[in-house]
């Protein structure tokens, strides 16, 4: 298996556009987390998906963020519009289990940087 | 709702020494506990988990840890470091009511040659 498959590796965009972070889970794997890691705050879970729905979305920072999984193997992480603030690393990972009690398995993550 | 603690944010030794990175969690239960690593552009890999059993488990790259209910810890350790360790090391604590992980602060591990 390739691991979970995150796209595009970088992004540099400008404040106020939309942008769209691309994610593939593992195949088998029910389970899925959006992350995003900075200096200040760690790694902070932003939503996360068991069979395709969205389960616990309290993380997501505010409306200009939302994220899909219109099937098993792909998810996609929006943020409309951007801001600098969002600056970031943001990772996806897949589990076996609805909680990630087995333990995640993260992909390369995707480094936003919006100026 | 549970917690972890890295109390070390940097530490540095040298190759071919010891290491052992704290982790100190905060849960009533018994929880579940990880140790992932995350080496520099990279996503975090796992190293090792407990959820129940035997309190010292073994992980991958010669690592191991040990579970100790009584100090509230799961400890990092290898008896060898090589220069290929140096990287950031994260502490997670899981329960199994909720779904809420918990990741610690991280400590930068640093290898001197």
């Amino acid at each position: 298996d390739a691991g979970v498959i995150q796209s595009p590796r970088h992004e540099v965009t400008e404040m106020g556009q939309e942008v769209t972070l691309r994610c593939k889970p593992i195949s088998g794997h029910n389970s899925l987390f959006w992350y995003r890691q900075t200096m200040m705050r760690g790694l902070e879970l932003l939503i996360y998906f068991n069979n395709n729905v969205p389960i616990d979305d309290s993380g997501m920072p505010e409306d200009r963020f939302s994220a899909k999984m219109p099937n098993a193997s792909f998810s996609t992480l929006k943020i409309q519009p951007s801001e600098p603030r969002d600056s970031a690393v943001y990772f996806c990972a897949s589990s076996s289990h609805p909680a990630g009690l087995y333990g995640y398995t993260f992909g390369s993550g995707t480094r936003l940087t919006v100026v | 709702a549970q917690s972890v603690t890295q109390p070390d944010i940097h530490i540095t030794v040298s190759e071919g020494a010891s290491l052992e990175l704290r982790c100190n969690y905060s849960y009533g239960a018994t929880p579940y506990l990880f140790w992932y690593v995350q080496s520099p552009g990279q996503g975090l890999q796992l190293l090792l988990k407990y959820f129940s059993g035997d309190t010292l488990v073994q992980g991958i790259k010669g690592f191991e840890a040990e579970f100790k209910r009584s100090q509230s810890s799961f400890n990092l350790r290898k008896p060898s470091v090589h220069w290929s360790d140096a990287a950031e090391y994260f502490c997670a604590v899981g329960a199994q009511n909720n779904n809420d992980m918990r990741f610690g602060a991280g400590t930068r591990l640093t290898v001197k040659p």
